[in-house]
């Protein structure tokens, strides 16, 4: 595609609900990131994927948390059993260079969560 | 934990003057990067300035950085309201990208 998708765009879910939050990266990027946004806030680092390398889930706020990213391409942020205070923005980013080379990354629009 | 922190975290000034944001950070890196968003939407990547560079400019904005002090500054000059938008730096160390809290601008006409 012409830049980085991610949806759904806006997800409203119950406290204890399963979501997954999907981005589709810019094809050929090999590197993807995970971010978490609330509001007014800056980014919070979550995941980072790196070509066929073992992903960086330093960020991971708990073990409810896990993100996968299938053939190098699409990647999918699944939240189980949310909470009130996983309601935020999460961005998808991707990027041609990794490591020394990190370039310039490209984000998606972002999947607003709000968990009532 | 964050590696870069925005100084100021608002600023609001009139269409026409410059406006100045800060970026410090902590450990050492490969390069730094400005990021722009406008409300509610996804980050834009506004320019990049490699370790061993001092200085760079692309249209109205200057970038400076100053290794030994580890920080940055982005001049964005004749401020128009369209800039009204938050930045974000980010540093690029030895694998992620790490960005940090942003500063609110805030162009008056």
């Amino acid at each position: 595609g012409a830049g980085v998708s991610q949806s759904p765009s806006n997800k409203v879910t119950e406290k204890g609900k399963d979501v997954e939050l999907r981005c589709d990266p810019i094809s050929g990027h090999t590197a993807l990131y995970w971010y978490r946004q609330s509001l007014g806030q800056g980014l919070e680092f979550l995941i980072y994927f790196q070509g066929n390398s073992a992903p960086d889930k330093s960020g991971l706020p708990s073990d409810r948390f896990s993100a996968e990213r299938t053939g190098g391409s699409v990647s999918t942020l699944t939240i189980q059993r949310t909470q009130q205070e996983d309601s935020a923005v999460y961005l998808c980013a991707s990027s041609l260079g990794t490591g020394v080379n990190t370039g310039e990354l490209f984000f998606g629009e972002g999947s607003r969560l709000t968990v009532l | 934990s964050q590696q870069g922190e925005e100084d100021p975290q608002a600023l609001s000034i009139q269409e026409g003057e410059n406006a100045t944001m800060n970026c410090s950070y902590k450990t050492s890196i490969n390069n730094l990067q400005w990021y722009r968003q406008n409300s509610g939407r996804g980050l834009v990547h506004l320019i990049l300035i490699r370790s061993n560079e001092r200085e760079k400019h692309s249209g109205r904005l200057r970038v400076t950085l100053d290794t030994s002090k580890k920080s940055s500054s982005l001049l964005i000059t004749a401020s128009r309201a369209a800039d009204t938008a938050s930045y974000f730096c980010a540093t690029a160390g030895a694998q992620k990208l790490v960005f940090g809290q942003g500063t609110r601008l805030t162009i008056n006409p």
